[in-house]
């Protein structure tokens, strides 16, 4: 059974610029989760997707947006890159996001904006 | 105040040594998972707990809702395990994590 596969791997973006990251979750999960990744602030929750539907969100600005289709896959989208965007972005997928359930994650895309 | 906060930041140990690294929560959660990162490499979920104790291998986690408090022991441990480690407790339908532990396990 295939993880949870995030692309790119590494990603080289310049200020102002805007980027879409990808995942897809292990196949039958229905929730996707992001998180950013920080030296300085270390795993910080972004936003969680069931079934095609944003159902929470973390304190990020309006900049970072998401989606997810109908075959579960995921996208993440950051507009208007700022230095402080640097980071690892790890997506995690599950079965159900009803009740405890376990979280698996993908390697993250480590985006770079420069 | 964190709503999840680990200790130790940094922990050191010899091959072999016993080692604890503890998380408390200051929220209502429906599970805790144990977290592990090797340098430069992904996540791994070592366990999710919602009770009591689970055992893999050389690691033991164990969770004591009431307190709301969670501890991860490695026994016997070795080089690689040297990592980071992290707590992250399920609430509603995000996780919220701890700041890390990084483990240092020297031969």
């Amino acid at each position: 059974k295939a993880g949870v596969t995030q692309t790119p791997r590494y990603l080289i973006k310049t200020r102002g610029q805007q980027v879409t990251l990808s995942c897809s979750p292990i196949s039958g999960h229905r929730s996707v989760s992001w998180y950013q990744q920080t030296p300085g602030q270390g795993l910080q929750f972004l936003f969680e997707y069931f079934s095609e539907t944003q159902r929470n969100k973390g304190n990020f600005p309006g900049r970072f947006s998401g989606r997810q289709f109908s075959n579960s896959r995921s996208e993440m989208n950051v507009s208007t890159l700022e230095l402080g965007d640097s980071a690892l972005y790890l997506c995690a997928s599950s079965l159900t996001r009803q009740g405890p359930t376990e979280a698996f994650f993908g390697q993250g895309t480590r985006l770079t904006v420069v | 105040k964190n709503e999840v906060e680990q200790s130790p930041q940094n922990l050191t140990a010899q091959e072999g040594e016993f080692i604890t690294i503890n998380c408390s929560y200051s929220v209502g959660i429906s599970a805790l998972h144990w977290l592990q990162q090797h340098p430069g490499g992904g996540i791994v979920s070592l366990f999710m707990l919602s009770s009591g104790k689970k055992k893999h291998g050389r690691l033991i986690a164990t969770i004591n809702i009431q307190e709301k408090h969670s501890s991860l022991h490695i026994t016997a441990s070795h080089p690689r395990d040297s990592a980071v480690y992290t707590c992250a407790v399920f609430s509603g339908s995000r996780l919220t994590f701890g700041e890390g532990t990084q483990l240092t396990v020297n031969p």
